[in-house]
């Protein structure tokens, strides 16, 4: 069976500073791993993906994840916060072809000034 | 640019006046997708398309469904919604062998 933890349901951080959004999966497959950003009533853009390649992966606007198979997570980070990051971020788990489709529960970044 | 489409944004509906909302996509994916998303929560899988091939999930009411007429074009349709129906319904598209889907912008239901 697979599953998505997304560890914190908020998280705040200053502009400026890092940010570490926490998501661990369960999968009992190879999976692929995407981290999603939605902004208020707007749909969801991809920010990144896993799919078995390299470990580290690099997305838009600065994020990056690393998969780390022993821990089973997909942390997704960025050096430093921008005002415009503040949105609602999805950790999502495929699988043979991406039909069957596990959201996470959701980080609410916000980012003080 | 290549983009998945939703029509309309906002929608207002009656308790239990059907109402449909559509989905265009000009990225030639065989894949099409309904979530359904209520407020401060992740969205949930209705129903998907792979090609003509539909597929329910187990948990979706009967008051859905969907139609997809061709490749571009899908719809869903809400035979008598409910003051609970009310939600942000979004599309997605992919390639059958990809994971990564391409979300349009939603659409907002509203249900009096």
């Amino acid at each position: 069976a697979q599953s998505v933890t997304q560890l914190d349901s908020h998280v705040s951080v200053s502009e400026g500073t890092p940010v570490l959004l926490r998501c661990n999966y369960s999968s009992s497959y190879s999976p692929s791993l995407f981290w999603y950003v939605q902004h208020p009533n707007k749909g969801l853009q991809l920010l990144l993906k896993y799919t078995s390649a390299a470990t580290l992966v690099k997305g838009i606007n600065g994020f990056e994840a690393e998969f780390k198979k022993s821990e089973t997570s997909f942390h997704l980070t960025k050096p430093s916060a921008h005002m415009s990051d503040a949105a609602e971020y999805f950790c999502v788990v495929t699988h043979s072809g991406g039909f069957k489709t596990i959201f996470g529960a959701g980080t609410r970044l916000f980012v003080k000034a | 640019d290549a983009m998945v489409i939703q029509n309309p944004r906002y929608q207002v509906t009656q308790f239990g006046k059907p109402v449909t909302l559509s989905c265009s996509q000009t990225l030639n994916h065989n894949v099409m997708y309904w979530y359904q998303q209520k407020s401060s929560q992740a969205p949930k899988l209705l129903f998907h398309y792979y090609d003509k091939d539909f597929n329910n999930e187990a948990d979706t009411p009967d008051n859905f469904q969907s139609r997809r007429p061709n490749t571009s074009f899908c719809f869903l349709d809400i035979r008598s919604p409910g003051l609970g129906d009310a939600a942000m319904y979004l599309c997605a598209t992919s390639r059958a062998s990809e994971g990564e889907q391409f979300f349009g912008p939603g659409t907002r239901l509203t249900v009096l």
